[in-house]
């Protein structure tokens, strides 16, 4: 058990460009969970998925995101178009639901910044 | 989920316990409370969770007080590596409800040599 993986670490774009992110979950873990935390704030929730199944997204998730989990393991994240305003550091984290707790493992994020 | 309330910043000394208030006024009675801390540049880490019972583990111990409106989280022998930033959550059990996490601006904790 590797725990929850995500690439790149770090990325740098030009405003307008498109860049995708991918998570790879703790192996077995049903759920995978995007957030996106900004300097000085809590991580924010954007979207969750339970196997493949996009089960969830938040208001914060604009026409400009989109994310998959094709076959239910690993996710991408997608940001078309980007603005500066979507720089953040992008977090995943993976829970395997048992009962009536939900215990979320995160990775260590990608720092996303738009020039 | 509940709103919960914790001080911005807090200090304690090298080997001694950290104690971390939350309030969470209006929690429900199927509300857990969740602890979650995030070091430096790294991604929150899980410590502790719980429904009414005090718990404890490796990491911590987690008081609920009997009207579960507020808790403290106590971690026994603070070491420099504990400085974080430390998150009450309290969450819908049996992942009924918004199933993301909702963090606040949580404590700063740090640890003085």
């Amino acid at each position: 058990d590797t725990g929850v993986s995500q690439n790149p670490r770090h990325k740098i774009t030009k405003r307008g460009q498109n860049v995708t992110f991918r998570c790879d979950p703790i192996s077995e873990h049903n759920r995978l969970y995007w957030y996106r935390q900004t300097l000085g704030q809590g991580p924010e929730f954007l979207t969750y998925f339970q196997n493949e199944a996009q089960l969830e997204k938040s208001r914060l998730l604009s026409d400009r995101f989109s994310a998959e989990r094709p076959k239910g393991s690993f996710s991408t994240l997608e940001i078309q178009r980007t603005e500066q305003g979507d720089s953040a550091m992008y977090l995943c984290a993976s829970s395997l639901q048992t009962g009536m707790t939900n215990i979320q493992y995160f990775g260590a994020g990608t720092r996303l910044s738009v020039l | 989920d509940a709103k919960t309330t914790q001080p911005p910043s807090m200090d304690c000394a090298e080997g001694r316990a950290a104690n971390l208030p939350c309030n969470h006024s209006t929690i429900s009675g199927n509300e857990y409370v969740y602890w979650y801390r995030q070091i430096h540049s790294q991604g929150p880490q899980y410590i502790i969770h719980g429904l009414k019972n005090n718990e404890t583990n490796e990491m911590a111990s987690l008081i609920i007080t009997e009207d579960r409106k507020s808790s403290t989280l106590i971690l026994p022998h603070a070491t420099l590596r504990d400085t974080a930033v430390y998150y009450c959550i309290v969450r819908v059990g049996g992942g009924g409800g918004a199933d993301g996490l909702t963090f606040g601006k949580g404590t700063h904790l740090i640890i003085q040599p």
